[in-house]
């Protein structure tokens, strides 16, 4: 089985940061990548699929890049309300999430 | 506008069955592959079980491998989750979501959830 190693598993910063999460798969999966975003009691939103393709709706500010085993997720100006927990899925087999990345208020 | 309204939760003890129910609407149903992903308590996500747009075909998860089996009635725009010989592992948040076109393990929208409970 597939195995998806994110880090760090939380991660603080100030709005207006460059924040960057990665994902690591355990074998290659080629672009089949997502990244969701989930905020307490709300179930997640799919930002990126295709390992960079944004999906429709999700601001500008994120962005998705990586093949193979090694992926990132890129917020480029970290906005108040992108505050939340972040999660990778490989979308090549039977699809494991990673274990989340909190983005919190430094 | 795309919505998936989930319900059947609710708390049982470790050994009960339950089914969960996701009224689907504001698309085609029968177009899209649909699944169920969980969350227990204060942690992350797990994939459960995703069934075909026609329903012919069918992927469950190792941990629910046996125990929990996932059908639709694409007449009723409905997905279900039968869960059997319910354990304590198996308290979670569940939410139906809906795949992506072609592509059936990217979820592009989700329910809003149904707490599962099981305790003695």
């Amino acid at each position: 089985d597939i195995q998806m190693t994110q880090s760090p598993s939380s991660v603080s910063a100030s709005v207006g940061d460059r924040v960057t999460i990665t994902c690591r798969a355990s074998q290659a999966i080629g672009s089949w990548l997502a990244w969701y975003q989930q905020k307490p009691g709300k179930a997640p939103k799919l930002l990126i699929y295709d390992a960079s393709s944004l999906q429709s709706g999700v601001p500008s500010r994120f962005s998705g890049s990586g093949s193979g085993t090694d992926f990132t997720l890129t917020i480029s100006s970290l906005q108040p309300e992108d505050f939340a927990t972040y999660y990778c899925q490989q979308a090549n087999s039977f699809p494991p999430f990673g274990g989340g990345t909190k983005v919190e208020i430094k | 506008e795309v919505q998936l309204l989930e319900s059947g939760g609710g708390l049982l003890q470790p050994g009960g069955s339950l089914r969960l129910s996701c009224a689907a609407s504001g698309f085609s149903f029968n177009s899209f592959a649909m699944s169920w992903v969980r969350q227990a308590p204060g942690k992350g996500l797990e994939w459960v079980s995703t069934i075909s747009g026609a329903g012919g075909i069918t992927y469950d998860a190792d941990s629910v491998k046996g125990r929990f089996t996932i059908s639709r009635d694409n007449s009723k725009n409905t997905l279900f989750l039968q869960m059997e010989s319910l354990r304590a592992e198996d308290t979670a948040v569940y939410y139906c979501a809906k795949g992506m076109t072609g592509k059936y393990y990217y979820f592009d929208s989700w329910g809003q959830g149904i707490l599962v409970t099981v305790s003695s």
